[in-house]
This record gives structure tokens, C-alpha cells and sequence, in this order.
């Protein structure tokens, strides 16, 4: 079966770092995609990953590791605005979705 | 355009009327998807083209629903006889080639069923 799973809510203080993790199972995997989504908008794609490590993208990071069906997102020195939902997806074309991981930065 | 467009951006319509969204990829994008998000939910894969291949439909959730691509660029998805379980945010994608290309998003229809 085809599976995604990530926490539902996270909550974290403004200049902090926060880890958001994902495990996944799908067939024809091609690589694990983090997305963001606000209230109300259409997700925007954050980072991509095929081979295992880290991918370092400003304050944001992900990571991969194909063996374990594993990732995370790393977001540092948080910002109110990078409150929003978080998507983990993978697959081959058509995407698989986790529920998505909602993200509150407190002040 | 500079990026992925979907209209109407807001369908409200009663049960059993029948809906079309219409998606404009971005231009030079040969894959096209389509996907809904119901409140709370994550997304939900429904059909997805790619250049002049056959569509992969395993997504749609019944023969209700339908989509074209004409042309190669816009998309059209169609909802028969809607109902309410029907009403979320369907959000269309493409992206330049298929496999491991980013898919941009366009910024959704949200389809309301009375």
C-alpha cells in the first residue's frame, strides 16, 4: 500500500528551530517533496529529494533517507510568518500526500 | 501566464447540476494534475496527463467525474450530477516533464454543493 504519515499540529516560539518529520510507503517511489500551504492557498514547493542527505535551502532543510522511508524538514530561526501547513509527498507523477503538519509559531 | 491558473476560483452549485473547472498550465509544462483537498484533509490525487499519452484516471473517485486536456495545455475537469461529499478545493498542477519535476500549483477551485 501507498502510505504518508506526519504529525497533525506542531507548535514552536518564534527564532527557534523545529524538525517536522515524515515516514512514507509507496511503490515507484522518485523522490520525497515538502510543500507549504496557508490558510486558504495553494501549496508552494519547498525542497525535493532523491538521494539520501541533507539539502540545505536558506533557513529551510530536508532530509532523506530511502532506507528507512524517512524525512524531515528543518526550519530555522522561525518566523511568524512560516506559520502554515506543511505536506510531505512522494511518489511517481501523481503524488501521495500526508495530511499535512500544522505549524503555529508563537512569539 | 507565469504560472498555473484554475476558474472560477468559487463554484457554488446545487446537488445534482453538473460542474466544469478549467485549469491553464503553466506554458511548456507537458504534465498536467489534478487533485482535491476537502476540508481538513490532505491532498487527493485524481488524474494526471502527460504529453500525448493516455491519461492515468486510477484517482477519480467515480465514473462521475471526468477530464480533458485539449490541445496539449488546458485541462478540463468535470463533475456529473454533483453531491455534496463533492464540495472541496480542487486544485490543479503540471509541471515540465513527469517524473521527479516539481509540480507547481495553481491557486484552486473551491466547489461548494448545496
Amino acid at each position: 500500500g501507498q502510505n504518508i504519515d506526519q504529525p497533525t499540529e506542531m507548535t514552536a516560539t518564534e527564532g527557534a528551530i523545529v524538525q517536522i518529520n515524515c515516514t512514507y510507503q509507496t511503490s515507484g517511489f522518485n523522490g520525497l517533496f515538502w510543500y507549504q500551504q496557508h490558510a486558504g492557498e495553494a501549496p508552494t514547493f519547498l525542497s525535493y529529494n532523491v538521494l539520501d542527505g541533507l539539502e540545505e535551502k536558506g533557513r529551510f532543510s530536508s532530509f532523506l533517507s530511502r532506507s528507512k522511508g524517512y524525512s524531515y524538514l528543518l526550519l530555522k530561526e522561525l518566523q511568524m510568518k512560516d506559520s502554515a501547513s506543511y505536506l510531505c509527498a512522494a511518489g511517481r507523477g501523481k503524488l501521495i500526500f500526508g495530511q499535512g503538519t500544522e505549524l503555529s509559531v508563537k512569539p | 501566464g507565469a504560472g498555473v491558473s484554475q476558474s472560477p476560483s468559487n463554484k457554488v452549485t446545487e446537488k445534482g447540476k453538473d460542474v466544469e473547472l478549467r485549469c491553464d498550465p503553466i506554458s511548456g509544462h507537458t504534465a498536467l494534475y489534478w487533485y482535491r483537498q476537502s476540508l481538513g484533509q490532505g491532498l487527493e490525487f485524481l488524474i494526471y496527463f502527460q504529453g500525448n499519452s493516455a491519461p492515468d484516471k486510477s484517482g477519480l473517485p467515480s465514473d462521475r467525474f471526468s477530464a480533458e486536456r485539449t490541445g496539449g495545455s488546458v485541462s478540463t475537469l468535470t463533475i456529473q450530477r454533483t453531491q455534496q461529499e463533492d464540495s472541496a478545493v480542487y486544485l490543479c498542477a503540471s509541471s515540465l516533464a513527469l517524473e521527479g519535476d516539481t509540480q507547481y500549483f495553481g491557486p484552486g477551485t473551491r466547489l461548494t454543493v448545496l
